[in-house]
């Protein structure tokens, strides 16, 4: 089936540099990738979503220039946290409209394995 | 605006055991209504769906009924099995709302042989 294979799985940094997070599809074309991240014990929050050839689009609330999110290609999508700092310490996770079921259906999502980012 | 409530884990099962995970959710209009599972070290998987009042979701033994009047989604099993361990997420999504998927915070449950 679909995959959508997603790096790093966890990453340690410093406060004040970036962190970049990619999403690829596997064996599929995502023009759509939605980015959520997850505080602990709290719901999957949609961040942004991202299209390949045009800018992303941003949830109320959430920083652009923050969290910048670029998709360069049909299978790639990548989120960099600029100058991090420990409350930007998260899950990340990304999907994409699973091919064959309709993506406006909601319920063809493929979903990376996230991305625990601590930011110390 | 769309928001799901599912009970808070951990979870604490033994092998066989019924299992219940509640989900209440507040919606504009007809949503659509989830439950995701996320095993260890993985992405998360549709478990089952529902579109519509009364419909009944199941998969893998695992069932969910949309339930209108008292706006819900409850997650059920018969019997777990140890292989059941996993961290579930109730979510809906609706026209409102741009079919974007909203999520609950996520129930981890651990089945005990």
């Amino acid at each position: 089936g679909a995959v959508v294979s997603q790096h790093p799985s966890r990453v340690i940094c410093k406060s004040g540099t970036s962190v970049k997070i990619e999403c690829r599809s596997l064996d599929f074309q995502a023009t759509t990738m939605f980015w959520y991240r997850q505080f602990p014990k709290q719901s999957l929050m949609l961040m942004a979503t991202s299209n390949e050839g045009s800018k992303a689009t941003y949830e109320q609330g959430v920083e652009k220039d923050k969290f910048l999110i670029n998709h360069a290609s049909l299978t790639l999508s990548t989120l960099t946290v600029t100058s991090a700092h420990p409350e930007d310490s998260s899950f990340y996770i990304c999907s994409a409209p699973t091919p064959g079921t309709g993506g406006a259906s909601n319920y063809g999502y493929t979903f990376g394995s996230g991305t625990r980012l601590t930011v110390v | 605006g769309n928001s799901v409530t599912q009970m808070e884990g951990p979870v604490t099962l033994s092998e066989e055991a019924f299992l219940t995970i509640n989900c209440t959710y507040t919606a504009t209009g007809y949503p659509s209504l989830f439950w995701y599972v996320q095993y260890p070290g993985e992405g998360l998987q549709l478990l089952l769906k529902a579109t519509k009042a009364d419909d009944k979701g199941s998969n893998k033994g695992f069932e969910a009924t949309y339930r209108k009047e008292t706006t819900s989604f409850h997650l059920e099993k018969g019997s777990v099995q140890v292989s059941d361990s996993a961290v579930y997420f109730c979510a809906l999504s609706g026209k409102a709302a741009g079919n974007k998927l909203t999520f609950g915070g996520g129930t981890r449950v651990l089945v005990k042989p």
